[in-house]
């Protein structure tokens, strides 16, 4: 069972370029939710996701983009990167708006 | 908005003492509140799930306790060990699946 998987781990940007980091679920879990994550700081939602074709804004929405097609699958897109984009970004997917909530390793992201 | 306050920022103790490390939100309106390991560069392990009508969970060394009246969760961490050294994070889950988290605990264990 792989759980919450997370790609790329890495990746380097220059501003202004766009990219795409994918998060697959193989739980069959309906909530899916992106965080990024600061140095010294704890994890801020981005965008959320209570099942297929159902998205909504977090904390900190601005330059990043989600669409839900699937169950399984909750991509998070970068418009336009900045480099106050860079940070490390966490997926997590859970059974109900109120279970518990599993997390993929995380993906690192420099934007220069 | 829910703000979550995790109370020490760090904290370094000796090998097999018994600590407390806090974690408070602002509204009392939640649903459950998850407590997370994370160990540098990596990502976060779940410790513990309290649910809002729940008091407290237990998993081995591990017992958190949940107070929603006072806003209040504290995680107690028995005979600590230098493997405990880690960051800790508490995350509220409130209305409509939006979660909060606090910054975390970073616990240090000394051998």
């Amino acid at each position: 069972n792989a759980g919450v998987t997370q790609t790329p781990k890495f990746q380097v940007l220059k501003t202004g370029q766009s990219m795409t980091l994918q998060c697959a679920q193989d739980m069959n879990h309906e909530y899916m939710s992106w965080y990024r994550q600061d140095p010294g700081m704890g994890l801020r939602l981005i965008h959320y996701s209570v099942g297929a074709g159902i998205t909504d804004q977090g904390e900190v929405p601005n330059g990043y983009n989600v669409s839900r097609s699937t169950t399984e699958d909750f991509p998070l897109r970068l418009l336009s990167a900045a480099p106050s984009q860079t940070s490390v970004y966490f997926c997590a997917s859970s059974p109900s708006l109120t279970g518990e909530l599993f997390f993929g390793e995380g993906s690192r992201l420099t934007v220069l | 908005k829910q703000e979550v306050t995790q109370i020490p920022a760090a904290l370094s103790v000796p090998e097999g003492e018994n600590l407390v490390l806090n974690c408070s939100f602002t509204d009392s309106a939640i649903y459950n509140l998850q407590w997370f390991r994370q160990d540098p560069g990596k990502g976060l392990t779940s410790l513990l799930l309290i649910q809002s009508s729940q008091r407290e969970q237990t998993s081995g060394r591990l017992n958190a306790s949940l107070d929603k009246s006072s806003g209040r969760s504290t995680l107690y961490i028995a005979a600590s060990q230098p493997g405990d050294s880690a960051t800790y994070l508490c995350a509220v889950l409130g209305n409509a699946g939006k979660s909060t988290f606090g910054d975390g605990t970073t616990l240090t264990v000394k051998p």
